[in-house]
């Protein structure tokens, strides 16, 4: 019943390896986030899509690929992980664009 | 000049109080309005939407929105020691059209 969820919860990596966190949402959500939250806590965007489309990419680097097969899905790919990515990833899903969002449990990712 | 500032705090007040959170927005143009918490080591959780000037009460919690000063606030009235967690606000549209913008949060803390 969980409404927005993602999975791994936690993923431990080493330098130089390529990750994928998946997201879906039940909600019926036309728009689906990503955002990452550094040891600070501060919550960052970096993807915003509706209706499968990209409509933000927040000068995210490359090695970070989204992908959204559908309206209930957006994905996070991530090539030759750094040490800078370890923080907490966060999917979220909104009914439209500039509406409340939902955010699912996190991924912790470390990469050591 | 941060597009959307908080307090960091930490806030202490003791149970029963009123807890006063506030915030403040960069972009005339923003829409929407919204305040999260955020127990450690969990994920956001939306407490409040606002998407108009004045008051807006939902239980022990009130949310005031002041376009004309670019001010947002929340009022925990009776504050409980559950109620400790850090307090995200949240804008959208304008700038931040397609995407939500956080504030840093504040810490607030509830002590018997």
């Amino acid at each position: 019943d969980t409404a927005v969820s993602q999975t791994p919860k936690y993923l431990v990596t080493q330098m130089g390896n390529d990750k994928s966190i998946k997201c879906e949402q039940n909600l019926g959500h036309d728009t689906m986030y990503w955002y990452k939250q550094d040891s600070k806590k501060f919550l960052k965007i970096m993807f915003s899509y509706n209706n499968k489309e990209l409509i933000i990419n927040e000068t995210v680097p490359n090695r970070f690929s989204p992908k959204s097969p559908d309206k209930a899905h957006l994905n996070l790919h991530i090539n030759s992980l750094e040490l800078g990515d370890s923080a907490v990833y966060f999917c979220a899903s909104s009914g439209s664009l500039n509406t409340e969002a939902f955010f699912g449990q996190g991924t912790r990712l470390t990469v050591v | 000049q941060k597009e959307v500032e908080q307090n960091s705090g930490p806030l202490s007040v003791p149970e029963g109080a009123i807890a006063s959170l506030n915030c403040t927005y960069s972009d005339r143009g923003s829409q929407s309005f919204f305040w999260y918490r955020q127990y450690s080591g969990k994920s956001p959780e939306l407490i409040m939407s606002i998407y108009s000037n004045g008051d807006k009460e939902d239980g022990r919690f009130t949310a005031q929105l002041n376009k004309a000063s670019q001010y947002v606030s929340l009022l925990i009235r009776d504050s409980q020691p559950s109620d400790s967690a850090t307090y995200l606000c949240a804008v959208a549209g304008g700038t931040s059209y397609g995407k939500l913008t956080f504030g840093q949060g504040t810490i607030l803390t509830v002590h018997p």
